[in-house]
């Protein structure tokens, strides 16, 4: 069965260093978003990416984040200057369709550990 | 404002039990709602999805949920629990953007 893969597993960085996440989506998906998760809080949305755009964001995906799909099969999060506050396990997911309406298949996630 | 309450951080059943998880949901027009789990370590699978018809739904696992409009509640349930069954339970609205708006989610420990 077809699954969302990401990688690294862990990524460990230093504060102010720039980190890529990086995510390869299910290959005839359309729609492509990454959430995340601080340690015992709830996923939360960071944004949604459909047609080489950004479809939407949320208030936590500011400056210090962009998302881009670099060639016809990865999808990447980057964060310019890490905080000691973006640590959290990020995920990504994709969809053939519009996510309200479609499944969403999430990967198993990276945790990030900005010390 | 669009959100998820699932009032229970944390339930605990004895094994062969049945559960009941439940999720409300705060939504403007018709919702589409999800249960997901999150074995430890592992991302999130989709356990079933509530889009229009048949307000009783059934997952994979031997999981239903029933969506109540009037309660704005979509509970998962599951006649009788298995000791894999024990990890963490998101439920989720989708918004007309397309983003999943999570609940706190549910731990579920099993007793043998």
């Amino acid at each position: 069965e077809p699954e969302v893969t990401q990688t690294p597993s862990h990524q460990v960085t230093q504060m102010g260093q720039e980190v890529i996440l990086r995510c390869v989506p299910i290959s005839n998906h359309l729609y492509f978003y990454w959430y995340r998760q601080i340690l015992g809080q709830k996923v939360e949305f960071l944004v949604s990416f459909y047609n080489n755009e950004i479809s939407e964001k949320s208030e936590i995906f500011d400056d210090q984040f962009s998302v881009e799909r670099p060639d016809g099969s990865n999808f990447t999060l980057k964060i310019r200057s890490t905080k000691l506050e973006d640590s959290a396990m990020y995920f990504c997911a994709s969809s053939e369709w519009d996510g309200r309406r479609d499944t969403q298949y999430f990967g198993p996630g990276t945790r990030l550990t900005v010390l | 404002a669009q959100s998820v309450t699932q009032p229970d951080i944390h339930i605990t059943v004895s094994e062969g039990a049945s559960l009941e998880l439940r999720c409300n949901y705060s939504y403007g027009a018709t919702p589409y709602l999800f249960w997901y789990v999150q074995s430890p370590g592992q991302g999130l699978q989709l356990l079933l999805k509530y889009f229009s018809g048949d307000t009783l739904v059934q997952g994979i696992k031997g999981f239903e949920a029933e969506f109540k409009r009037s309660q704005s509640s979509f509970n998962l349930r599951k006649p009788s629990v298995h000791w894999s069954d024990a990890a963490e339970y998101f439920c989720a609205v989708g918004n007309q953007g397309g983003k999943l708006i999570f609940g706190q989610g549910t731990e579920l420990s099993v007793k043998p």
